[in-house]
């Protein structure tokens, strides 16, 4: 089982919905989180990142983590067309590592 | 231009052949990364370097080889390309070693082994 799990949807959203993305994790080490965004044919961008336990707001986008679950989860708020894309979540392969390991992405549509 | 970039965008071979995808970055930035992302499996690491001359193997390292002479450069080669190694491969790099640094990603290269 990877470490991190994520499902891959697609999921399909009419503009303005509030969209809840979601990743869990099996290391209960793990204290720092990452969410990434990767348009069609491009690298991944970060997004997010969000320390240890809470939320973490940024315009209409919202982290949260809840370590006694190992769940972490991206709100979009208001959602747009231009939201559309795969949203990676990402941690550390190990608690000091340098490395990532990431989700399988979710691919997130927004019709019009 | 300043940034990650890599080259090729796209690269059609054959199996048995060597394949060296390109990744350049102007940043100084001292760790850089190669990944392979694939349907179903997502995004996974191959190789990985802290500076000039250090690198460490990733998740799936086997048929690949890396080098860094150079800080801003960091070639992947596909010693002999199976059609396993079709994939989209992103180079990437960060400043430093801190897990709060932020990794930046080129382009990607689409590789078809045929």
């Amino acid at each position: 089982q990877k470490e991190v799990e994520q499902d891959p949807g697609p999921l399909s959203v009419p503009e303005g919905a509030i969209v809840s993305l979601n990743c869990t994790y099996s290391n209960s080490a793990f204290q720092y989180f990452m969410w990434y965004r990767q348009y069609s044919r491009k690298g991944p961008e970060l997004l997010m990142y969000t320390y240890s336990s809470g939320n973490k707001e940024d315009g209409r986008f919202t982290a949260q983590v809840d370590k006694s679950s190992k769940y972490i989860s991206l709100f979009i708020r208001d959602s747009q067309p231009s939201d559309s894309a795969t949203y990676l979540c990402a941690m550390p392969l190990r608690v000091g590592y340098s490395t990532l390991t990431f989700g399988k992405g979710t691919m997130l549509l927004v019709s019009p | 231009d300043a940034g990650i970039t890599q080259s090729p965008r796209y690269k059609i071979t054959e199996t048995g052949r060597q394949v060296t995808l390109m990744c350049h970055q102007t940043w100084s930035h001292s760790y850089m990364f190669w990944y392979r992302q694939d349907l179903g499996h997502g995004l996974r690491l191959i190789y990985y370097s802290a500076a000039a001359d250090i690198t460490d193997k990733g998740e799936v390292p086997d048929g690949y080889v890396v080098s860094r002479s150079k800080t801003e450069n960091f070639p992947l080669t596909l010693e002999s390309a199976t059609r396993s190694q079709t994939s989209v491969y992103f180079c990437a790099s960060k400043p430093g070693p801190a897990h709060t640094d932020t990794q930046y990603f080129g382009p990607g290269t689409r590789l078809t082994v045929l």
